[in-house]
């Protein structure tokens, strides 16, 4: 079955620091793959998005993700936190078609001054 | 654009009533999407439309849940005889049918049963 696996419920980390979010997926085919970012009371907005090519996205906000076959990985990365990157993020996969999107459970992100 | 709206954002009812709730996509997106959302997991999917045509639904979706997306534009959601486990937030997305299809967000509509 299809799944979308984010293996840290949440993450702190200090301003100007680096993050890694991970995610880890079950496909039987290379999926579309997301990360979202949700806010308190905001809509989940798009970071970025793979399909093919380059197996490293850039995405908006300074964010970026590195797809890695080998392990069903796409791991969200940003060198330099702010504190406004606080928030819930979300890992997820959408077959070729692109309807049906799978979420993974999210990452609740800490920043600390 | 304005982006996806959805309507209300809060809502509150007792056991057992009806509730519906409205989703104005990007006005030139064909596909509409619905999902739930309840705390500390991601969203669920549980229907998704091609212009009026309901392409999907899944078994998270009861028969106390229709959707329904009359002319191709907006969608509603009713749930008939809400219970407790029916609270949530639900959300709203919609995309082209082409590219990566990647779907664009509403801010939800957070139910609360009590």
């Amino acid at each position: 079955a299809q799944s979308v696996t984010q293996p840290d419920i949440h993450i702190t980390v200090s301003e100007g620091a680096s993050l890694e979010l991970r995610c880890n997926y079950s496909y039987g085919a290379t999926p579309y793959l997301f990360w979202y970012v949700q806010s308190p009371g905001q809509g989940l907005q798009l970071l970025l998005k793979y399909f093919s090519g380059d197996t490293l996205v850039q995405g908006i906000k300074g964010f970026e993700a590195e797809f890695k076959r080998s392990q069903s990985s796409f791991n969200l990365r940003k060198p330099s936190v702010h504190w406004s990157d606080a928030a819930e993020y979300f890992c997820a996969v959408a077959p070729t078609g692109g309807f049906k999107t799978i979420f993974g459970a999210g990452t609740r992100l800490f920043v600390k001054a | 654009d304005t982006g996806v709206s959805q309507n209300p954002r809060h809502k509150i009812t007792k056991r057992g009533q009806n509730v519906t709730f409205r989703c104005d996509p990007i006005s030139e997106h064909n596909r509409l999407y619905w999902y739930r959302q309840t705390l500390g997991q991601g969203p669920e999917f549980l229907t998704y439309f091609q212009n009026e045509a309901q392409l999907e639904k899944s078994r998270l979706l009861s028969d106390r849940f229709s959707a329904e997306r009359p002319k191709g534009s907006f969608s509603t959601l009713e749930i008939q005889r809400t219970e407790q486990g029916d609270s949530a937030m639900y959300l709203c997305a919609s995309s082209l049918d082409q590219g990566l299809y990647e779907q664009y967000f509403g801010p939800g509509t957070r139910l609360t049963v009590t």
